[in-house]
């Protein structure tokens, strides 16, 4: 089966500090992963993706991601993170031949 | 560039009525074609996607249906709303199915009410 967890509903942190907010995938094959942020009434803007290679992934914003294929994950990062990052961010897993499958989301709330 | 335009931008309907989104996207030949639900609040979950002009494949469907007719148009309707049906529709277009991003356009915000 496919499927991707974004464990944390919410996160909260303070400006100036490190975020990270965490992913896991299932599925079979070799996985493509993919961030995307969504601002407050507003639709979904494309981060960064994961297809093969480099572990670690850069992307718009100052933002990166770590493919870990141990654990079968893929946390997205940013050091300091801003205010402006509040947001609420998917993790997405390209899946053959449909839709790519998002997760649930995460809240972030950075306080300045 | 390629451009994607979602309309209308908002609507509010009642309970039982007819219901038609669209989305055109412009300077790209042959796209990948998606619709999406997201719930106020929610995850998105996906609806109905579409690789070629009269071919739409669905993935859960809640009562909705999809079409292409043009290459570059991707509908979506019902004949009969539900409450279930508000939430916020995004239409979004790909390269290819599985490891291109989605390019997603502005949405469109469905009150049932």
């Amino acid at each position: 089966a496919q499927s991707v967890d974004q464990p944390d509903a919410h996160v909260t942190l303070s400006e100036g500090a490190s975020l990270e907010l965490r992913c896991s995938y299932s599925y079979s094959a070799a996985p493509y992963l993919f961030w995307y942020v969504q601002y407050p009434g507003q639709s979904l803007q494309f981060l960064l993706k994961y297809i093969t290679g480099d572990t670690v992934v850069k992307g718009t914003k100052g933002f990166e991601a770590e493919f870990r294929k141990s654990n079968s994950s893929f946390n997205l990062k940013k050091s300091p993170a801003h205010w402006s990052d509040s947001a609420k961010y998917f993790c997405a897993l390209g899946n053959n031949n449909n839709a790519p499958r998002f997760g649930a989301g995460t809240k972030l709330s950075v306080k300045p | 560039a390629q451009t994607i335009h979602q309309w209308p931008v908002a609507e509010i309907k009642a309970v039982g009525s007819p219901l038609s989104l669209g989305c055109t996207i412009k300077g790209k030949s042959s796209p990948n074609l998606y619709w999406y639900w997201q719930a106020t609040g929610g995850t998105l979950q996906q609806l109905f996607y579409s690789i070629t002009v009269g071919q739409v494949e669905s993935v859960v469907q809640l009562n909705l249906s999809a079409s292409r007719p043009k290459d570059d148009q991707f509908i979506l309707s019902t004949e009969k709303l539900l409450l279930s049906h508000s939430g916020f529709y995004l239409c979004a277009w790909s390269h290819s199915i599985s490891n291109e991003r989605l390019f997603f356009g502005h949405g469109t915000k469905l009150s049932v009410l």
